[in-house]
């Protein structure tokens, strides 16, 4: 069966520091994989998705994302942190040969210290 | 604008009495979600639409009913409504079925607490 795992359900970094947020999956074929932003009070927002191509994925707001198949991982990345980047963030997988869900990770939250 | 529209944001209620969280998309999508959200749980799926009178269940559909007779609206329904069901729900919409590359648009969700 298929899961994501998120290492750490909280993750406090320095303003100007790399955000590494980790995301590994299980999965029996190659997932399409996904990573969403929640900020206060709203819904999620997509930042980033893999599905076929080049492992090195770029997303909004100067995220990126490397999907390793060998290592089941698609961590989080940006290389400087901005106070605006506070939020929680939730990996998701999807099914290639057509299951109708996202599965997701139970997230993980930033914290960004002046 | 593009967009997914719950209502209400927020509801408080008491056990037992009926309640329905309307949810509706713009984007003539064919795919609608309903998820709980919980502490240390993430995002769990409650049940969903791939058209319209298509629906079925997700992974936590106890205590829950939906319906899908129009496109564009998904409403989340809770005959018996229970303390357990306190929780933020977000309803969802892509293009296709999630299982291909499609991106999913979320509500603003709606936090509910069943005393």
């Amino acid at each position: 069966a298929q899961s994501v795992t998120q290492l750490g359900s909280h993750v406090s970094v320095s303003e100007g520091a790399l955000v590494l947020l980790r995301c590994n999956y299980s999965s029996s074929v190659p997932p399409y994989l996904f990573w969403y932003v929640q900020y206060p009070n709203q819904g999620l927002q997509l930042l980033l998705k893999y599905t076929t191509g080049a492992t090195l994925v770029k997303g909004i707001n100067g995220f990126e994302a490397e999907f390793k198949k060998s290592e089941t991982s698609f961590h989080l990345t940006k290389p400087s942190a901005h106070m605006s980047d506070a939020a929680e963030y939730f990996c998701a997988v999807s099914l290639t040969s057509g299951t109708y869900k996202y599965i997701f990770g139970t997230g993980t939250r930033l914290k960004v210290l002046a | 604008e593009a967009q997914v529209t719950q209502n209400p944001r927020y509801l408080i209620t008491v056990t037992g009495k009926k309640l329905t969280v309307t949810c509706s998309q713009n984007m003539n999508h064919e795919y609608m979600s309903w998820y709980r959200q919980d502490p240390g749980l993430g995002l769990r799926q409650i049940y969903y639409s791939m058209n319209v009178e298509v629906t079925d269940k997700g992974d936590v559909p106890e205590g829950y009913k939906v319906s899908r007779k129009e496109k564009r609206n998904f409403p989340l329904i809770l005959e018996s409504p229970s303390p357990n069901q306190t929780s933020l729900y977000f309803c969802a919409s892509c293009l296709g079925g999630i299982g291909m590359n499609t991106e999913a648009f979320f509500g603003q969700g709606t936090r509910l607490t069943v005393v």
